[in-house]
């Protein structure tokens, strides 16, 4: 099983700042059509989970262009520009290169 | 606007079975392929099950095969999870999502397994 290892942040981020929220995989993410299959997801309390990007890099529909995925195949990075209180969450990235699909294990963000 | 409403979550007893359902609507429920998502409280996210949109092919995660049966019926947008020998370690919210990029997810429904 691929293994998704997420990093810790430095809570709570003061309102306005940016946040930078890690993830490695144990294996390439990059499919042979050159895609990268990492999602990010946002969880705020209480709440269901939230697609934020797809394809390591490609905002989901809506989602605002504050939040930005970058990477390599086994190396992603998911920024948060200016952030604000509604930011704040337990976010997961999730690796769809190949079944079973696993989630890292969560990076909470507190904004202070 | 889609909408998925997950539904049969109950308390049940070690070993015995559940079936959940999760009704789809505001999108054309047949051309995307579903999956089931669950989180044991105060912990992560753990993928469960994925079935294709004809239902032909189907996926598990090692913990639920041969327990857990993913179906779908696109005659009426409705999502299934049947789910037999239930052990303690099964309790969760159990969410229903979208695709192969989990786009869109239902609220949940709670399922307890305990005697």
């Amino acid at each position: 099983d691929i293994v998704m290892t997420q990093g810790v942040l430095p809570n709570p981020v003061p309102s306005g700042e940016s946040a930078s929220i890690t993830c490695r995989s144990s294996k390439s993410l990059v499919y042979k059509d050159g895609k990268t299959y990492l999602n990010w997801f946002l969880q705020r309390p209480g709440q269901s989970p939230q697609l934020l990007t797809y394809w390591m890099s490609t905002r989901a529909s809506g989602v605002s262009d504050r939040f930005s995925g970058s990477g390599s195949g086994t190396y992603f990075t998911l920024k948060i520009s200016r952030v604000r209180a509604e930011d704040a969450g337990v976010y997961y990235c999730q690796q769809v290169r190949e079944y079973p699909r696993t989630f890292g294990s969560g990076t909470k963000l507190e904004i202070k | 606007e889609v909408q998925l409403v997950e539904s049969g979550g109950v308390l049940v007893q070690p070993g015995r079975s559940m079936k959940l359902s999760c009704a789809a609507s505001g999108f054309t429920f047949s051309s995307f392929p579903m999956a089931w998502v669950r989180q044991a409280p105060t912990k992560g996210l753990e993928w469960v099950a994925t079935i294709s949109t004809s239902g032909g092919s189907t996926y598990y995660r090692d913990s639920v095969k041969g327990r857990f049966t993913i179906s779908r019926d696109n005659a009426k947008s409705t999502l299934y999870l049947q789910m037999d020998s239930l052990r303690s370690e099964d309790t969760a919210t159990y969410y229903c999502t979208t695709g192969w990029e989990f786009a869109y997810w239902g609220q949940g429904t709670l399922v307890t397994v305990s005697s």
